[in-house]
């Protein structure tokens, strides 16, 4: 069964570097079957894709956030991570990672999510 | 961007009753219209992809319709376990997109 596993500090100082990795088990990162990708859930609102990559670390990202985000894959550890630089109280969410295959833009599996809270 | 508006953003029902939640977007969107259930302090899962396919393990009393710009979602005969936040996304482009959240709540 496939699982993903978001990690990394929950408390972010505001315009600092928020980063986060998911680690992927059961299933291999390589596959050319699947983009791996961010979500993120502000507390009590709804859900904003933040952007997914390819083994072959090809990119997408939502237009919104693209000058401040990063996503990297390291196919060796079967991880995915997401950088996000000069964060704010805004950017304090719960942060899942996603599965997506190539056909449909669905997500199909995520992970249990994260909490960053940006506070100084 | 594409924006998907739900409707209702909260909705009360009963055990057994059939509800039906919409969601529209602001341009066309063909088919490319997916539903996810989350429950509190859970991730999304994914119901329903491409308007009207069952994912697989989703029981049959959900169910999709729609194209291009107007879609619903049906549950046929609420179940205890099925109260929850419904949210749609569109997958046409990027950037994907969802819906602000219907919330069923049990009457």
């Amino acid at each position: 069964q496939l699982q993903l596993q978001a990690s990394g500090p929950g408390l972010v100082k505001p315009s600092e570097t928020l980063s986060l990795t998911c680690t992927v088990s059961g299933g291999s990162i390589s596959s050319s079957s699947y983009y791996w990708g961010w979500i993120r859930q502000p507390p009590g609102k709804g859900l904003q894709w933040i952007g997914d990559i390819y083994y072959s670390g090809r990119a997408y990202f939502n237009p919104s956030l693209k000058s401040r985000v990063t996503i990297s894959v390291d196919s060796s550890k079967n991880q995915f991570s997401l950088i996000l630089s000069s964060v704010t109280a805004a950017d304090t969410a719960v942060y899942y990672c996603a599965r997506r295959p190539t056909v449909g833009g669905l997500f199909d599996y995520w992970g249990q999510g994260t909490l960053v809270t940006v506070s100084s | 961007d594409i924006q998907m508006t739900q409707s209702p953003s909260s909705l009360s029902a009963s055990v057994g009753d059939r509800v039906t939640i919409t969601c529209r977007a602001s341009q066309s969107i063909s088919s490319y219209l997916n539903w996810y259930q989350q429950k509190p302090g859970k991730a999304p899962k994914l119901l329903i992809y491409a308007t009207s396919s069952l994912q697989s393990g989703v029981p049959s009393r959900f169910s999709g319709s729609g194209s291009g710009t107007d879609f619903t979602l049906t549950i046929s005969s609420l179940q205890p376990e099925d109260f929850a936040t419904f949210y749609c996304q569109q997958s046409y482009t990027t950037p994907y997109t969802f819906g602000q959240g219907t919330k069923l709540e049990i009457k």
